[in-house]
């Protein structure tokens, strides 16, 4: 069972909010992912990060932002929510010759 | 960068037959290849993976096989159950840094 923690697992928010979604590890891992997937549908990778301070965009564009300041840690924030951005986030996590581990994703309404 | 298709994106089979998800990857330098269960509300979770200088890989019903030459990798399910109803990725990375993930496949196990 991997350590990867996400919350909150379901947000309900109005258009213009400024929301955070967290992830947290304790395995210690040094790259951490966000994904964007819709349900039942293929995985977007929007954010990866190798390690602390260290943060890339993904192959889909998306209009938030990731930031690394602890190994542990690893938030995605929308500083304005908006409908389309209605979606599931998943929080992934690997070590050194690991595979990715995922946490249990956080639904995210817009409305 | 890496392309990974997956097929096919539904699997219909009858309690107790074989399912085979096939999935075929572009960059022949990739040397992981994971596979994932996602059931309805949780996160990916690995079932099974195998690396590039292995040609197959069993784990009590399912099993996966490497063909590096042709580039494809397959995964088999035998015995299935309706617990094995669920979505299944596929995905490949070089040295386990970026992952790419196929579309995905829905396999319904009629009891």
């Amino acid at each position: 069972e991997a350590d990867i923690y996400q919350t909150p697992r379901y947000l309900v928010i109005g258009t213009g909010k400024k929301i955070t979604l967290e992830c947290s590890q304790t395995m210690g891992h040094d790259k951490m992912y966000w994904y964007q997937q819709d349900p039942g549908m293929e995985l977007h990778l929007i954010h990866y990060s190798y390690g602390v301070n260290s943060t890339e965009k993904g192959d889909l564009s998306s209009e938030s932002t990731v930031s690394r300041i602890r190994t542990e840690h690893f938030p995605l924030t929308l500083e304005s929510a908006r409908p389309s951005h209605t979606s599931q986030y998943l929080c992934a996590s690997s070590g050194q010759g690991g595979t990715q581990y995922f946490g249990p994703g956080t639904r995210l309404l817009v409305l | 960068g890496e392309n990974v298709e997956q097929h096919p994106s539904t699997l219909s089979v009858q309690e107790g037959d074989s399912a085979v998800i096939k999935c075929t990857y572009s960059d022949s330098a990739s040397n992981y290849f994971p596979w994932y269960k996602q059931e309805l509300g949780k996160g990916p979770q690995l079932i099974i993976d195998i690396r590039s200088n292995v040609g197959e890989k069993k784990d009590q019903r399912i099993a996966v096989t490497l063909n590096k030459t042709a580039k494809h990798f397959s995964l088999h399910i035998t015995e299935t159950q309706p617990e094995d109803s669920a979505v299944y990725f596929c995905a490949a990375t070089l040295n386990f840094n970026k992952f790419y993930f196929g579309s995905g496949t829905k396999l319904n196990v009629k009891p």
